[in-house]
């Protein structure tokens, strides 16, 4: 079952820009997680944000979550080509606490 | 790098056949998850090992197994390939059971059925 829908489903922007993705999810959470793909390789892990937390920041990410809408966002400012990737936001929901429940992700093109 | 390593790389099979997957987990790592990743889709969870036992496990039919052995490293077993399960298989250490914490991916294994 799908708990995480980003959106939008791709993304263009200019190096130097900033890209905003958003996620929504369904049930109370625990954590929810910020990955990203590169070209269908393995995942890296990006920020962990708990749900009492309501933002973080790591370099040029910043996540905030909101959990009265049920809601996520990861801010990337500055980017850069090797931004390229997919980016997808996992949640380990309160009910099924023993796995991520991962959505179907942002594509992000940056170009130089 | 994450120092999650998985092998094979990629894999072919034919329908019917019996593949298996390892995982070796980041030092200090006790939990094993795995995930299965069609294209174009996100990652979807098979089931966790824990401390050698089975802690959780997804909408996966019988025929996906797992271990996990003293080391902590671990195998994922699929019987009676199928075309559909032609996928990107992923593989996450954590340092405790669930989702809690932080997991950590390997490079997958991207296996052909055919």
């Amino acid at each position: 079952s799908q708990q995480g829908e980003e959106d939008p489903q791709a993304l263009s922007i200019q190096e130097g820009e900033n890209a905003t993705m958003n996620c929504s999810y369904k049930t109370s959470i625990n954590n929810l997680q910020w990955y990203r793909q590169n070209s269908g390789r393995g995942l890296v892990h990006l920020i962990l944000i708990r749900s009492n937390e309501r933002e973080k920041h790591s370099g040029r990410l910043r996540v905030t979550l909101d959990t009265s809408k049920k809601s996520s966002s990861l801010l990337i400012t500055a980017s850069r080509a090797a931004d390229t990737a997919s980016y997808f936001c996992a949640t380990a929901t309160a009910y099924n606490t023993d796995k991520l429940i991962f959505g179907t992700g942002t594509r992000l093109q940056v170009f130089p | 790098e994450t120092g999650v390593t998985q092998s094979p790389t990629h894999l072919i099979k034919t329908r019917g056949q019996q593949v298996t997957l390892r995982c070796s987990s980041q030092s200090g790592h006790n939990t094993v998850s795995w995930y299965q990743q069609a294209l174009g889709q996100g990652p979807q969870f098979i089931f966790q090992y824990y401390r050698e036992e089975e802690n959780g496990r997804g909408n996966f039919p019988p025929r996906f197994s797992g271990l996990q052995f003293p080391n902590y490293s671990s195998e994922l077993n699929v019987n009676a390939l199928e075309l559909d399960d032609s996928a990107l298989y992923l593989c996450a250490s954590s340092r405790g059971a669930g989702a809690q914490e932080t997991q950590y991916f390997g490079p997958g294994t991207r296996l052909l059925v055919l």
